[in-house]
């Protein structure tokens, strides 16, 4: 499969635990997003990466969120002590963009998070 | 803040049926309206629209752009049960180093019984 591939797939916690998750985007795309949906809503932009680099960063973004793209590869967002306000499906996309140029942007499926 | 805003948020039809789904907008440094679809998992590019008046077409699903009024609508002919989905309309801007930040609306959830 040489689509945007995201793991684990679902993910259950206890508030106040920390959780990880991990985007790996088609390999010739140097631009990598992560969106944030709840039900019924469409989803929310969280972050972008351009090779390596964090460009933006969305006020949604608390400080108990990180994103890294190490390498300019496969990217992680980590929630520190989690609350149930989290609970939401996590997208990553990806895309290979050049100056203004975006290109189509590909979704992975997703990991949803639910904490109890 | 951009915002988008899509209208009816459900819709229910028959078969064979003919649906229009809209997309308002307001957004600072425009770039491109887009629309997906997303069945029980990623969503998946339909069509991006940069410019007003042209109509894109894939199959039964056209879009049109209107810049001036700040809408696109999404239309699908001949309606199949497959084309069941939550359709969403997303609007891209540019400013400073960001590019193909999206911001979405709820998108509207269509549903095609037989």
């Amino acid at each position: 499969d040489t689509g945007v591939s995201q793991n684990p797939r679902h993910k259950i916690t206890k508030r106040g635990q920390n959780v990880t998750f991990r985007c790996d985007p088609i390999s010739e795309h140097n631009r990598l997003y992560w969106y944030r949906q709840t039900l019924g809503q469409g989803p929310e932009f969280l972050t972008y990466f351009q090779n390596e680099a964090q460009l933006e960063k969305s006020r949604l973004l608390s400080d108990r969120f990180s994103a890294e793209r190490p390498k300019g590869s496969f990217s992680t967002l980590e929630i520190q002590r989690t609350e149930q306000g989290d609970s939401a499906m996590y997208l990553c996309a990806s895309s290979f963009g050049t100056g203004f140029y975006t290109g189509e942007l590909f979704f992975g499926e997703g990991s949803r998070l639910t904490v109890l | 803040e951009d915002k988008v805003v899509q209208s009816p948020l459900s819709l229910v039809v028959h078969e064979g049926d003919t649906v229009t789904l809209n997309c308002s907008y307001e957004v600072t440094n425009f770039r491109s309206l887009l629309w997906y679809k997303q069945e029980k998992k990623a969503p998946t590019f339909l069509f991006m629209l940069t410019s007003s008046g042209i109509e894109k077409k894939s199959g039964r699903l056209s879009s049109i752009l209107d810049k001036k009024e700040l809408f696109s609508i999404l239309n699908i002919t001949a309606t199949q049960t497959g084309d069941s989905a939550v359709y969403l309309c997303a609007v891209e801007s540019a400013g400073g180093t960001s590019y193909g930040k999206l911001t979405f609306g709820q998108g509207t959830i269509l549903t095609v019984h037989p």
